[in-house]
């Protein structure tokens, strides 16, 4: 039974630049979350996608963008990086019925 | 003010000892609580729900008190491998909302 992954591992990027992000949920999971943690700091939400569509959504500008797949599979995309954008990128899944979420082991992305 | 506030150590305790992590959360609409574990680099990793009632999973024993709106994490007989960030969560309906860890040391 897969557990959740991610790609890539690791990104190095420029300022300005876009960047997508992937996740392929838990199996039997439908739901698909996405925080940016960085140094030091707590996972912070970015937000959830359900059924395709955006459910919740935290505190990050619309340069933040996601997409759900019908396989449940998820992209993040940020676009116009910042520096500030560097850190982990985590996702996480879990069933509709559930609020117990399962992380993937993240993305790390540098921005020069 | 933080959202979910947590003391963030680092505690650093013998092995064998007990320690306990407390953490606060300002939204009274959160739902469900949890405590995650999150070793260096790596993913956090659910350590365990938190229900009003109080719950308990081996050497781990968590508490919910929504009156005073802070959630307890008692981790007894400690071990080396319990050396991690502890992050606990508080989840509504619009939003989830983690602490920015406490951190554990145990020392031999």
């Amino acid at each position: 039974d897969a557990g959740v992954t991610q790609s890539p591992t690791h990104l190095i990027k420029t300022r300005g630049q876009q960047v997508t992000l992937r996740c392929s949920p838990k199996s039997g999971h439908d739901t698909v979350s996405w925080y940016q943690q960085a140094l030091g700091q707590g996972p912070q939400f970015i937000f959830q996608y359900y059924e395709e569509e955006e459910r919740q959504r935290g505190n990050f500008p619309d340069r933040f963008s996601g997409h759900q797949f019908p396989n449940y599979s998820s992209e993040l995309n940020v676009n116009a990086l910042l520096l500030g954008d560097s850190a982990l990128y985590l996702c996480a899944s879990s069933g509709l019925l559930a609020d117990t979420q399962y992380f993937g082991p993240g993305t790390r992305l540098t921005v020069l | 003010r933080k959202e979910v506030e947590q003391d963030p150590g680092p505690f650093n305790v013998p092995e064998g000892a007990t320690v306990a992590f407390n953490c606060t959360y300002s939204n009274s609409a959160s739902q469900s609580f949890f405590w995650y574990r999150q070793d260096c680099r790596k993913e956090p990793k659910l350590l365990m729900s938190v229900y009003s009632s109080g719950n308990e999973d081996g050497r781990f024993t968590a508490q919910l008190n929504r009156a005073s709106q802070y959630i307890s994490l008692l981790i007894r007989d400690s071990k080396l491998s319990d050396s991690a960030t502890y992050l606990c969560v508080a989840s509504s309906a619009s939003k989830i909302i983690f602490g920015s860890g406490t951190r554990l040391s145990i020392r031999p």
